[in-house]
């Protein structure tokens, strides 16, 4: 596609509930990121694919959240028995390659989660 | 580690200048990125540097000093559009990959 393409734009959750946010990169990016901003704040780092395989996973805040992109395209992260804490948006970001000398990220318009 | 200070907000006046700044620390620095996110929109990005010094973008300019761990971003001729957020963030290689970490980011009001 011509960009970077999340879903649902919003969700509300109810406590206790588990969630799912799809992201579809930009066609051919190697790399994908997700993000989690929470409001007034910068873009945390939650997890980092190159092609199919996670190679960090270091920013996820606890075991409740798992993400993947098993045929190296088309992500989901996946979280868990929701908080309220875990209310945010969780951004998309794809580029073409980590490695590339400019590589810029381009990013999805966000899934907004509300957890009640 | 890393760490990334900006302002949290800046006012200015339409058809002004206002630069923002962006002190950083951290190991694997491999270049910064200037974003801006308009409330409710994915940010966007505004400039790359690598190198120290300036690199121009129509009204838009970035400057970098590696040795001083110190970027600014530089808006001429404000408009009131350019009311946004513009995050700093710093892109380090480490663990044989480049991630890229933001700042808070700077909200900045532009009155007319």
């Amino acid at each position: 596609g011509a960009g970077v393409s999340q879903s649902p734009r919003y969700k509300v959750a109810k406590r206790g509930q588990d969630v799912a946010l799809r992201c579809d990169p930009i066609s051919g990016h190697v790399s994908l990121f997700w993000y989690q901003q929470a409001l007034g704040q910068g873009p945390e780092f939650l997890t980092y694919f190159q092609n199919e395989a996670q190679l960090d996973k270091s920013g996820l805040p606890s075991d409740r959240f798992f993400a993947e992109r098993p045929e190296g395209s088309v992500s989901t992260l996946k979280i868990q028995r929701t908080q309220q804490e875990d209310s945010a948006v969780y951004l998309c970001a794809s580029s073409q390659t980590s490695g590339s000398s400019y590589g810029e990220l381009f990013f999805g318009e966000g899934s907004r989660l509300t957890v009640l | 580690g890393q760490n990334i200070d900006q302002p949290t907000e800046m006012t200015a006046t339409e058809g002004a200048i206002v630069q923002i700044n962006c002190t950083y620390q951290t190991s694997g620095f491999n270049g910064l990125f200037w974003y801006q996110q308009h409330a409710g929109e994915a940010p966007t990005f505004l400039s790359y540097n690598v190198l120290d010094g300036l690199e121009e973008k129509g009204r838009f300019s970035s400057f970098l000093s590696r040795s001083k761990g110190y970027s600014y971003l530089l808006l001429k001729e404000l408009q009131m559009k350019d009311s946004a957020s513009y995050l700093c963030a710093v892109r380090a290689f480490s663990g044989g990959y480049n991630k890229l970490i933001f700042g808070a980011g700077t909200r900045l009001a532009v009155h007319p």
